[in-house]
């Protein structure tokens, strides 16, 4: 059974440019979750796509956005990166929505904006 | 609203010692308790969970925590460390069904194991 597939796994942007991460759930699995994490502010909530919908948003400015696929396969995109920006991306998906029913996490996007 | 402090932010052990990373919440409702661990470079796995079941869960790789409510505690122990066990571990809070589905993630506890 195949994982969670999250490409690319590394990223260096300038400051300003956008970026789009993709995120392949496992099969069947119809919810996906994005996570930030960095060391100062550990693992943060971006938003959670289910049945091609966002559920639920966290704090995050609206540079930060996503989409979900009639496939479950999820995009984020961050547009006028920022050097805070840099972080790794990790994205989470289950079978139904929220974490009560088990995430299963990617590897990965690193993004490294300079 | 909810929260939830992991008490340690570095744990060192030597292999073969009992494990304990301690976690504790605060939540106006039932909650939903998860432990995660990660390896370098890795994304997040499933330790345990707690779901309103037995108190006392077992999870993989021969962890297991006990939900405490008089305490709102949800620490995590293994009886005997191996150095494979080095990694970062989160403790995570949900809202039950029904709620805002976003979970709440600790800072995360080091454990260091030595040889």
């Amino acid at each position: 059974k195949a994982g969670v597939t999250q490409t690319p796994r590394y990223l260096i942007k300038t400051r300003g440019q956008q970026v789009t991460l993709s995120c392949s759930p496992i099969s069947g699995h119809r919810s996906v979750s994005w996570y930030q994490q960095t060391p100062g502010q550990g693992l943060q909530f971006l938003f959670e796509y289910f049945s091609e919908t966002q559920r639920n948003k966290g704090n995050f400015p609206g540079r930060f956005s996503g989409r979900q696929f009639s496939n479950s396969r999820s995009e984020m995109n961050v547009s006028t990166l920022e050097l805070g920006d840099s972080a790794l991306y990790l994205c989470a998906s289950s079978p139904g929505q929220g974490i009560r029913n088990g995430y299963t996490f990617g590897s990965g996007t690193r993004l490294t904006v300079v | 609203a909810q929260s939830v402090t992991q008490l340690d932010s570095h744990v060192s052990v030597s292999e073969g010692t009992p494990v304990l990373l301690r976690c504790n919440y605060s939540s106006s409702y039932s909650p939903s308790l998860f432990w995660y661990v990660q390896h370098p470079n890795k994304g997040l796995q499933l330790l345990l969970k707690y779901t309103s079941a037995a108190t006392l869960v077992k999870g993989i790789n021969g962890f297991e925590a006990e939900f405490k409510k008089s305490e709102t505690s949800f620490h995590l122990t293994k009886p005997s460390a191996h150095m494979s066990d080095a990694a970062e571990y989160f403790c995570v809070v949900s809202p039950p069904a029904g709620g805002s589905y976003i979970p709440t993630f600790g800072r995360g506890t080091s454990l260091i194991v030595h040889p």
